[in-house]
């Protein structure tokens, strides 16, 4: 079972390239969700989605889009990459529906701009 | 609104000794609590969690924390630190689907480094 699964696991970008960073899942999840975690900051919810075609922006969306075809993935783009934007990003899933669910996290794809 | 406030972000015990790591937090609704560590280079996972049920909460790698409404807190503790418990350690609160808010607030965070 490979759980939540990211990609690439390590990216450079120039500043003002555009990337996607891709997340799937297979545990058939309907909550999916993309965080960044900086140093001494926690980790800060980007967008999430509660099911297909359904995403809501959390509390650092400047910068990133998102969009939930199926169930499975749950992509982010990055359009025009800032500096700011340095920093290791994760996406996580849980089942949702009523009932308490943990969630599941990926690996990490840890970007750097310059 | 919820939010998480983890007391020290770094913390140093000895091998053997006790380990404690604060967790306070704030929610409008009962909370559901966890707590996940992280390994270096690695994604978070989920030691334990508090769903309502028993105030008192075992996990894995030997680690309980226990729900006190009273203080609003939710510390994690362990009787003994291993050398493999270094680690991340995150506090983060939910308010759960029931409430339209499943999502995760975390805490900034606990560097917890073990002394041989």
């Amino acid at each position: 079972n490979a759980g939540v699964t990211q990609t690439p696991k390590f990216r450079i970008l120039k500043i003002g390239q555009s990337m996607t960073l891709q997340c799937a899942q297979d545990m058939n999840h309907n909550y999916m969700y993309w965080y960044r975690q900086d140093p001494g900051m926690g980790l800060k919810l980007i967008y999430y989605s509660v099911g297909a075609g359904i995403t809501d922006k959390g509390e650092v969306p400047n910068g990133y889009n998102v969009s939930r075809s199926t169930t499975e993935d749950f992509p982010l783009r990055l359009e025009l990459a800032a500096p700011s934007q340095t920093s290791v990003y994760f996406c996580a899933s849980s089942s949702g529906g009523g009932k308490v669910t943990e969630a599941f996290f990926g690996q990490g794809t840890r970007l750097t701009v310059v | 609104a919820q939010s998480v406030t983890q007391l020290g972000s770094h913390v140093s015990v000895s091998e053997g000794a006790l380990v404690l790591l604060r967790c306070n937090y704030s929610s409008s609704v009962p909370p559901y609590l966890f707590w996940y560590v992280q390994y270096p280079n690695q994604g978070l996972q989920l030691l334990l969690k508090y769903t309502s049920a028993a105030t008192l909460v075992k996990g894995i790698n030997g680690f309980e924390a226990e729900f006190k409404k009273s203080e609003t807190s939710f510390h994690l503790t362990k009787p003994s630190a291993h050398m493999s418990d270094a680690a991340e350690y995150f506090c983060a609160v939910s308010e759960g689907s029931n409430f339209g808010n499943e999502k995760l607030t975390f805490g900034t965070g606990t560097r917890l480094t073990i002394i041989p």
